[in-house]
Formats: structure tokens, sequence, C-alpha cells
């Protein structure tokens, strides 16, 4: 099984800010990677798929990049509505699709 | 714009069987290569994909969840369904429906429903 490892699993931040968020796979999986956000309380929502390409009707802040085994998502200006739990999934990996285990960004 | 619904008992006792269905609305189940699939969530905790199914009915479970699970779809009903066998606590979460894009052999949950709760107790 692939295991998706992401870092760091919290993040504090202003309104503003840069934020980078690093996905790490045990094994090669080419650019099949997802990056989700997730509220409390609500469903994930895509934000990036193939790695980098941009998921409909989602802010051009998000941007997502890398390929093998290391990813990053990152926030390029932290918005109020920004803060929420981001998670990676690789998406070829069958018969099992795996998610990284989550990173929160809080307000500072 | 597509649509996902989870519907089911909120409260399953332990042993029993967990059946919940979900209803897609805004398009048909069966059009596009899409597939469907179902994902769970402890309170507190990350993701977990249970399975997914194609509308052919062919199936894909976690390997750890496999001898449990039964993924089946109505296409008539524009439904797909979940079962998950002898339950425990550790099957308490918030389950989620959801479809399953694919594109250049990736495989990314663009749509999902808003999550139902499942405790398992007696």
């Amino acid at each position: 099984d692939i295991q998706m490892t992401q870092s760091p699993s919290s993040v504090s931040a202003s309104v503003g800010d840069r934020v980078t968020i690093t996905c790490r796979a045990s094994q090669g999986i080419s650019s099949w990677l997802a990056w989700y956000q997730q509220k409390p309380g609500k469903a994930p929502k895509l934000l990036i798929y193939a790695a980098s390409s941009l998921q409909s009707g989602v802010p051009s802040r998000f941007s997502g990049s890398g390929s093998g085994t290391d990813f990053t998502l990152t926030i390029s200006s932290l918005q109020p509505e920004d803060f929420a739990t981001y998670y990676c999934q690789q998406a070829n990996s069958f018969p099992l699709l795996t998610f990284g285990g989550g990173t929160k960004v809080e307000i500072k | 714009q597509v649509q996902l619904q989870e519907s089911g008992p909120g409260l399953v006792k332990p042993s029993q069987t967990l059946s919940l269905t979900c209803t897609v609305s805004g398009g048909s189940i069966s059009s596009g290569s899409y597939y469907w699939s179902w994902i769970r969530q402890p309170a507190g905790k990350g993701l977990e994909w249970i399975g997914r199914i194609y509308t052919s009915g062919s199936t894909n479970y976690n390997p750890s969840l496999k001898s449990r699970v039964t993924i089946s779809v109505d296409t008539s009903k524009n439904q797909f369904s979940l079962k998950l066998s002898s339950v425990t606590a550790a099957d308490t979460a918030v389950y989620y429906c959801a479809r399953l894009m694919v594109y250049a052999k990736g495989y990314y949950f663009d749509y999902w429903g808003q999550g139902t709760l499942v405790t398992v107790s007696s």
C-alpha cells in the first residue's frame, strides 16, 4: 500500500500569508495526486487534481506542484475562508486509494 | 449540478449490518465515465476510502474492509448503496458518498454528499 505523509500536521498563519503544505508518497505516484479542503462539519472539497490542475471554481491563490513522491499545495495569500484542514490523496494505486493525515491551517 | 445525498440509520447495534444509500441527482448515475464511492471519517480523524463501483457493477474495496463490505448500484433509482457487516464501535464515523472522476488514469473525488453520522452502539 502507498502511504501518504503530510507535513506539517498544523500551521498557524495570518491573513495574507503564503502557506505551503507538503505531501510525500511512500513510492512514486507520477502526478496522480489530489488536494482537498475540509471545513468543520462539511464534506471535503476538491481543490487540485493531477498534482497541479485547478478544479473549476477554485480560486487561483491555490496551486499545486510536484511529481513522483513529493508534492506541495501553496496558498499564495491566505484568506479568512481558507482556514480549514487540507488533505492529499494518491489517485492511482488500486485496490487502495489513500489520503494523507491532514494539515490544519489555523489563525495565528 | 450533480448532488449526492446519503440516507440510512444513524444508529446500528454491534455485530449488525450498516446499510446506507446514496441518491444522485442532477445527472444520470450511468452517464459518463464515473465511478461511485464511499469514504468514511471517524470523529476528529482522517479520511478512509471504503470502495468504489462502476455502473456495470464492477467493484473495488479497501483490503482492510473487503471481507465485510458490499457496494451495489441501482441505475433505475439513480442510487448506489453500502453494506458493512459485523460492525463494531470502530466503525462509528461520518460516512460520505462521492463521485470519482477519471482524469489521465487518476481517480479524483469531485462531488461529495454532505455526510451522515453512523454510530455503532447497543
